[in-house]
């Protein structure tokens, strides 16, 4: 049971490149969540889905797009990268219905944009 | 929306209690958190309190919740140097999509 992977752990884009962000989960969890984490600045949430097929928009989702086509993969792309958008990247996953709703989260990934 | 605010650091001895603490703004926050990430690492849940509960305690853990102010608290007892991490308030709503909103993250050091 790996829990939460995230691919790639660290990359480093010039500015108007694209990228692909993958995370997966192996625990069957129906909600899946993008976050950046920046310094002093906490974690903020980019892009959520409740379910395979669906996916909506968080406090920061402005040069991200993202896509769930299997339950147990949530994908996040940046299609022309700024530098504004360096960041530590992290999923993460949650099951409904069952109290605490805890949050499983990936390594992270960390991405510079030059 | 919720709104939840943390001090951004604090230093204590090996030994020592520390007590981090955390506010939010909506009153009909119903899950609070308590998350753990340690350097390069992604978070990990440390430990939770429903808002029907005052107090909770788990090992050298302390969480301690007043509704009326809106404010809650992690007390760690004996702190260890394993400690030092950056520990995240969170706050959920009922219904919805649970959702939490968190705080910006307080920043952990033990001196030894």
């Amino acid at each position: 049971n790996a829990g939460v992977t995230q691919t790639p752990k660290f990359r480093v884009l010039k500015t108007g490149q694209s990228m692909t962000l993958l995370c997966a989960q192996d625990m069957n969890h129906e909600y899946m969540y993008w976050y950046r984490q920046d310094p002093g600045m906490g974690l903020r949430l980019i892009h959520y889905s409740v379910g395979e097929g669906t996916t909506a928009k968080g406090e920061v989702p402005d040069g991200y797009n993202v896509s769930r086509l299997k339950k147990q993969n949530f994908l996040l792309g940046l299609e022309s990268a700024a530098p504004s958008q360096t960041s530590v990247y992290f999923c993460a996953s949650s099951t409904t219905g069952i109290t605490p709703y805890e949050q499983y989260f990936g390594p992270g990934t960390r991405l510079t944009v030059t | 929306g919720e709104d939840v605010e943390q001090s951004l650091f604090l230093s204590v001895r090996e030994g020592d209690s520390s007590v981090i603490n955390c506010t939010y703004t909506d009153s009909s926050s119903t899950y609070l958190y308590w998350y753990k990430q340690e350097p390069g690492a992604g978070l990990q849940l440390l430990t939770y309190i429903f808002s029907n509960m005052d107090m909770k305690q788990d090992q050298r853990l302390t969480v301690l919740l007043n509704k009326k102010d809106k404010h809650l608290s992690l007390r760690i007892a004996d702190t260890q140097t394993g400690d030092s991490a950056i520990y995240f308030c969170a706050v959920s709503l009922s219904g919805g999509s649970y959702i939490p909103t968190f705080g910006r993250g307080t920043s952990l050091i033990v001196h030894p």
